[in-house]
């Protein structure tokens, strides 16, 4: 299993503009995390699924923020317009059951100038 | 809510000593705790799961201990070598919940 994968690996952009990033779960994985991690703040939980269906946006910072599943093998979170507080480091996590633990990717290092 | 604390903050020791690291968590009510490892610029490598109802878990040179009663965890590192020189990170899910909580991490320099 090439385990849970992100892109991109970095993306800079110019404040106001909508950033996308992707992740792919690991297959037959039923629940994807979008934890955000800043030197200040350490790692935030954003969003999680379930199958498919969100089930806790209670992290998402604002209304630019917004996140998709629409398979199972497939999400994205999105910021439309970004800022250059959205600077840090994006990762998506899957797991099959909680009690079988979290699988991370490698991260998408956001940088808004 | 839950909160996950790390002490230290950073730790730096010579090549071939055992070290420990420390997590405590304020609700005792989890459902499981993992350790995590960081590298700079990397994502998280998952180290060591324990559940609950588990008092440790060992993998090669790591020791993860669980005292669910007083909200602790311990990572023991044996015979410390350069290459485990990284961000060490602790983080729990409690009962009724699904999200990982995490500390803000020990971040560990092994000098040869």
């Amino acid at each position: 299993d090439a385990g849970v994968i992100q892109s991109p690996r970095h993306e800079v952009t110019e404040m106001g503009q909508e950033v996308t990033l992707r992740c792919k779960p690991i297959s037959g994985h039923n629940s994807l995390f979008w934890y955000r991690q800043t030197m200040m703040r350490g790692l935030e939980l954003l969003i999680y699924f379930n199958n498919n269906v969100p089930i806790d946006d209670s992290g998402m910072p604002e209304d630019r923020f917004s996140a998709k599943m629409p398979n199972a093998s497939f999400s994205t979170l999105k910021i439309q317009p970004s800022e250059p507080r959205d600077s840090a480091v994006y990762f998506c996590a899957s797991s099959f059951l909680r009690g079988r633990g979290y699988t991370f990717g490698s991260g998408t290092r956001l940088t808004v100038v | 809510k839950q909160e996950v604390t790390q002490i230290p903050a950073a730790l730096s020791v010579p090549e071939g000593e055992n070290l420990v690291l420390n997590c405590s968590f304020t609700d005792s009510a989890i459902y499981n705790l993992q350790w995590f490892r960081q590298d700079p610029g990397k994502g998280l490598t998952s180290l060591l799961l324990i559940q609950s109802s588990q008092r440790e878990q060992t993998s090669g040179r790591l020791n993860a201990s669980l005292d669910k009663s007083s909200g602790r965890s311990t990572l023991y590192i044996a015979a410390s070598q350069p290459g485990d020189s990284a961000t060490y990170l602790c983080a729990v899910i409690t009962q009724g919940a699904q999200k990982l909580v995490f500390g803000q991490g020990t971040r560990l320099t092994i000098n040869p």
